[in-house]
């Protein structure tokens, strides 16, 4: 079974603190990976798609990684405006290839 | 250009009710999916339709709950005779094909009392 883990659950950064978000994940092949941004009360927003090791995507403060068993995504110099929730996705290849298995998210939280 | 269409965007059931939840996709978009998220747990796939298709419905509860795509009008999750571990919010995702990314409309918050 397709499985997605992130970590921390939640983390809280002051403003101008660089971190990163990692998301690990299992799955017996793998079509894409995705990072959304989910706001309170919201849908979750597209950010990234990444399709194999080594592949690299930036936008804005955000840039996302991808190695083999895990991607994460950095965020430099966040502004209190980057508060959300960040989602991690799979698609897998193979069989049912159609879902997205999803992550719990990392609540982020930046203080001004 | 507008994105994906859900509503109502608050729905509330008393148990045994029937709740209609309603998704226009894309402009473009003939692939819709539907996800349930419960509180404190992520997004769980429920079903994947193209037009007057259903492609995937593994995760969608055997009983109770259907699915359509119509050729005309949007996408429709029913559940019928609600019970209160339906209160959930359910969001709607629609992309241009299976390959690509999914882009998701504001949900509908179903509140069964």
């Amino acid at each position: 079974e397709d499985q997605v883990t992130q970590s921390p659950e939640a983390l809280r950064l002051q403003e101008g603190e660089s971190s990163s978000l990692n998301c690990s994940y299992t799955v017996s092949g793998l079509r894409g990976l995705f990072w959304y941004r989910q706001d309170p009360g919201k849908g979750p927003e597209f950010l990234f798609t990444l399709y194999s090791a080594g592949e690299e995507k930036e936008k804005e403060r955000l840039k996302a990684t991808l190695t083999k068993k895990e991607s994460f995504l950095h965020i430099t110099a966040p502004k209190p405006e980057d508060s959300a929730t960040y989602l991690c996705a799979v698609h897998a290849s193979g069989g049912s290839n159609y879902k997205l298995t999803f992550g719990k998210g990392t609540l982020l939280t930046v203080n001004p | 250009n507008a994105g994906v269409m859900q509503n109502p965007r608050h729905l509330v059931r008393r148990r045994g009710q029937e709740a209609r939840l309603r998704c226009s996709p894309m402009k473009g978009h003939s692939h819709v999916y539907w996800y349930r998220q419960l509180p404190e747990e992520g997004l769980k796939f429920m079903v994947y339709l193209q037009k007057e298709n259903i492609i995937d419905e593994s995760g969608m509860p055997k009983e109770r709950f259907s699915a359509e795509f119509p050729k005309e009008g949007p996408s429709i999750l029913r559940i019928q005779q609600v019970v209160r571990g339906d209160s959930a919010a359910y969001f709607c995702a629609s992309s241009p094909g299976p390959d690509y990314e999914q882009y998701f409309g504001p949900g509908t918050r179903l509140t069964v009392t």
